[in-house]
């Protein structure tokens, strides 16, 4: 079966370092991936996804940026964290090519930036 | 491009009550359907979901949707909530005709049931 991990759970960080979060999906191949920030009252955000590996498609201008150096490998990372990119960070894959597909998501990290 | 909106930001009912919560999207093509729940503590997990065919969807713990393509609604409900369905539900959309590659979640319902 397939299984998503995100790690890590919480991180708290200082304004100005970098952040790397990474997500890797198991027991599938291809599968598109998905990088959401949640925040309070406005759902969730989609940041980046890709379709393969090194495709990236960014959905909001921002201080973040991901990469995908393997199939099932996913980072999210920033040069200079801000006080604004604290959050809920949600990594999210789906059956690549298909029509009809949902998405699985993993458990989440947690940013605090201070 | 897809949008979602959910008709409330909170709910609040007694045990036993029944519950409808509102989700439109807006999109011209061919959509797929999703409530996802987010139990307080837990990572997100599929409510149910509409491809095609009946628009009356059965999901789980009791939860069923309906699709109305004329209003473009996709109305989550359950004629008796327990106060375990206390959590954060979200609507989400994606086009058939991007290989369902883009998901567009709504801003959530956080659903708070009283004992």
């Amino acid at each position: 079966s397939q299984t998503i991990h995100q790690w890590p759970a919480t991180l708290v960080q200082p304004v100005g370092s970098p952040l790397s979060l990474e997500c890797t999906v198991e027991g599938t191949s291809n599968p598109n991936l998905y990088w959401y920030r949640q925040a309070a009252g406005r759902g969730l955000q989609l940041l980046f996804y890709s379709v393969g590996i090194g495709q990236i498609s960014s959905e909001v201008p921002q201080n973040l940026s991901a990469s995908r150096p393997q199939d099932r490998q996913f980072i999210l990372s920033s040069k200079k964290l801000l006080l604004s990119d604290s959050g809920f960070y949600l990594c999210a894959w789906s059956i690549w090519g298909a029509i009809n597909t949902e998405a699985f998501f993993g458990q989440g990290t947690r940013l605090t930036v201070v | 491009a897809q949008s979602v909106s959910q008709h409330n930001h909170h709910v609040i009912l007694s045990e036993a009550a029944s519950l409808e919560l509102g989700c439109n999207y807006s999109y011209g093509g061919t959509v797929n359907l999703f409530w996802y729940v987010q139990y307080p503590g837990q990572h997100l997990q599929l409510l149910l979901k509409y491809f095609s065919g009946d628009p009356l969807v059965k999901g789980i713990k009791g939860f069923e949707a309906e699709f109305i393509k004329s209003k473009f609604s996709f109305n989550l409900r359950k004629p008796s909530v327990q106060w375990s369905d206390t959590a954060e539900y979200f609507c989400a959309v994606n086009a058939q005709d991007n290989y369902g590659q883009n998901f567009v979640f709504g801003p959530g319902t956080r659903l708070s049931v009283l004992p």
